[in-house]
């Protein structure tokens, strides 16, 4: 299927475990971000990325791991969850150039609840 | 300053009427702006972009950019209830390809 797809939709976990949220886009969008979105914080951004091997951090990226070996895929890592973690992550994808600059693409979210 | 705020709302209107969302930012914001529109558990979607100073119509929906006065709106005519639901303004941070979110304003559309 064309678009913007997240994995795990919904995901209930334990402090400490190691949780990883992937992403995955079909338009070889050059840019991938990572946001959560929080009641009372709107979404803020974790970590971005401007190309396979190029990340870089945004406003909220302690304890999480990035990586994108391959374009299409941007996988959050949480190393060791904590419950101020429980959130909802949104992944999207942008062109980055052109007229399609800025505009980003969401994917349906990951509702992740760390116990 | 936030870099992007918005009225926290919640705002009220009548089915027909104009609602009116605004947001303004900071120095550090810059060049384009957007507004993205979230139904309830679902994920933002683009209504609308703009750069230039000015207004801009795309049907019953309308942008206005003051960049003198770093403040951006969103106005949505004849409303309806189908248009209830929290509408973000982002703009990009300057520099980057980053777009930062104000916190969005949650519009009700009442029948």
């Amino acid at each position: 299927d064309a678009g913007i797809t997240q994995s795990p939709r919904y995901k209930i976990t334990e402090t400490g475990r190691q949780v990883t949220l992937m992403c995955h886009q079909t338009w070889s969008h050059s840019y991938m971000f990572w946001y959560r979105q929080d009641l009372g914080h709107g979404l803020r951004l974790i970590y971005y990325s401007a190309a396979a091997d190029i990340t870089d951090k945004g406003e909220v990226p302690d304890g999480y791991v990035v990586s994108r070996s391959k374009t299409e895929n941007f996988p959050l890592t949480l190393e060791s969850a904590t419950r101020s973690q429980t959130s909802v992550y949104f992944c999207a994808s942008s062109e980055g150039t052109g007229t399609g600059a800025n505009v980003l693409t969401f994917g349906a979210g990951s509702r992740l609840t760390v116990l | 300053q936030k870099e992007v705020e918005q009225n926290s709302g919640p705002l009220s209107v009548p089915e027909g009427a104009i609602a009116s969302l605004n947001c303004t930012y900071s120095d550090r914001v810059s060049q384009s702006f957007f507004w993205y529109r979230q139904y309830s558990g679902k994920s933002p979607e683009l209504i609308m972009s703009i750069y230039s100073n000015g207004d801009k119509e795309d049907g019953r929906f309308t942008a206005q950019l003051n960049k003198a006065s770093q403040y951006v709106s969103l106005l949505i005519r004849d409303s309806q209830p189908s248009d209830s639901a929290t509408y973000l303004c982002a703009g990009r941070q300057g520099g980057s390809e980053k777009l930062v979110f104000g916190k969005g304003t949650k519009l009700t559309v009442n029948p």
